[in-house]
């Protein structure tokens, strides 16, 4: 079993829809949690990063981490077609060094 | 452009053969990692440098191996190649703090798409 579980998707929405991306994990050392964006044929971008648990905003996005649940998801709010790409989680903990822990993504399209 | 650089862009190879992937980081960022991204087992860390020196390893096989130089790009060596290594390889740096917080944000290259005939 993959230490952090990720629904490949696809997922298709129309646009203005709100999207809610999640990741289960099993190692209860993590404590960074990030987000990343990898359109096609290009390198993952970070979106957001949380410290343990709670949530955090940025503009349209908002990441929220249950650590007793060991779930983590990433909402979108009015989605539009710009936001169509792969989206993949990410993980670490103190004593990692800064190794990541990904998981392997969900792919998201934004219809028109 | 997230100021990572990658050569190359693709490469074709047979089985057996050894290949070297080069990264350039940011301008200033001292650490670099290398990571394999392969469509069943995701996006995979293999090992990270820091200042020239090998700060963590991940899941590398023997027959890779890496290295930082001191003018802090990195090269990924990958020798007696498999079907199975055919994958996406990135580099990534972050910046240079003196430990490395869990914060660097690491910030990605385009990758080189590898395939092993």
């Amino acid at each position: 079993q993959k230490e952090v579980e990720q629904d490949p998707g696809p997922l298709s929405v129309p646009e203005g829809a709100i999207v809610s991306l999640n990741c289960t994990y099993s190692n209860s050392a993590f404590q960074y949690f990030m987000w990343y964006r990898q359109y096609s044929r290009k390198g993952p971008e970070l979106l957001m990063y949380t410290y343990s648990s709670g949530n955090k905003e940025d503009g349209r996005f908002t990441a929220q981490v249950d650590k007793s649940s060991k779930y983590i998801s990433l909402f979108i709010r009015d989605s539009q077609p710009s936001d169509s790409a792969t989206y993949l989680c990410a993980m670490t903990f103190t004593g990692g060094g800064n190794k990541l822990t990904f998981g392997t993504g969900t792919q998201l399209k934004v219809e028109l | 452009d997230s100021g990572v650089t990658q050569t190359p862009k693709h490469l074709i190879t047979a089985t057996g053969q050894r290949v070297t992937l080069r990264c350039s980081p940011r301008s200033g960022d001292l650490s670099v990692y290398w990571y394999q991204q392969s469509l069943d087992q995701g996006l995979q860390f293999l090992i990270q440098y820091y200042n020239g020196e090998e700060r963590a390893k991940g899941n590398i096989l023997e027959r890779f191996s890496a290295q930082q130089f001191p003018d802090l790009h990195s090269e990924l060596n990958l020798s007696s190649l498999e079907l199975g290594d055919s994958a996406l390889y990135f580099c990534a740096s972050s910046v240079p703090t003196s430990g490395g917080s869990l914060t660097d944000t690491q910030y990605f290259g385009p990758g080189t798409r590898l395939t092993v005939l």
